[in-house]
């Protein structure tokens, strides 16, 4: 089965701090995303990436930036963290196509910013 | 642009009743469709997924979707809710000119003995 896992099940942060959160999946997959989670607005895209070093933004880019430096791992950092971006984050991967492919998720990142 | 609605952020039925769950969507390309699970605390699943083949798409746990190209719609249904099906369910939508998945807001689905 294929494995994506998230390393913080919940973090606590204040305001102004660095955040990273790390995501890593175990089958080879080229395609990996992360998703914003909030009650009433569904998954929002925030970053995608489809190779080693290749980054695209999705629709709330704002605030987050990514890193891809291995295939099997795809990490967001939030430069200065601000309570607005208090949610859950979730990592997924797929193996073919963006659109057409199963997305496979991890469990999940709960940020509280202070 | 596309776009995803699902009728109803939440929805209660009786176990044993039909569960009927709505989705309609925008997409000028013929759409790649899929229903996601995702239960408490977890991460989401894949329940099944339309890529333009048969209209009627079997998937996981019963479930089964209609796609209907007249009405814009992809509903979800179940005939008969079992307990554990109490989770949240995602829509979603996918296209060749975007190459990205739109979801929608999502609908929580409540089971009642």
């Amino acid at each position: 089965d294929v494995k994506v896992t998230q390393s913080s099940r919940y973090l606590v942060k204040r305001t102004g701090e660095k955040v990273f959160l790390e995501c890593v999946q175990d089958m080879d997959h080229e395609n990996m995303f992360w998703y914003r989670q909030d009650p009433g607005l569904g998954l929002r895209l925030i970053y995608f990436s489809y190779d080693v070093k290749m980054k695209e933004k999705g629709d709330i880019p704002e605030g987050y930036s990514v890193s891809r430096e291995k295939k099997e791992r795809f990490s967001l950092i939030l430069e200065s963290a601000s309570t607005n971006q208090t949610s859950m984050y979730l990592c997924a991967s797929s193996l073919t196509s963006l659109n057409t492919g199963e997305l496979f998720f991890g469990e999940g990142s709960r940020l509280t910013v202070l | 642009a596309q776009s995803v609605t699902q009728l109803g952020s939440h929805v209660s039925v009786s176990e044993g009743a039909l569960v009927l769950l709505r989705c309609n969507y925008s997409s000028s390309v013929p759409p790649y469709l899929f229903w996601y699970v995702q239960y408490p605390n977890q991460g989401l699943q894949l329940l099944l997924k339309y890529t333009s083949a048969a209209t009627l798409v079997k998937g996981i746990n019963g479930f089964e979707a209609e796609f209907k190209k007249s009405e814009t719609s992809f509903h979800l249904t179940k005939p008969s809710a079992h307990m554990s099906d109490a989770a949240e369910y995602f829509c979603a939508v996918g296209s060749s000119n975007t190459g990205k998945l739109i979801f929608g807001q999502g609908t929580t689905l409540q089971v009642k003995p």
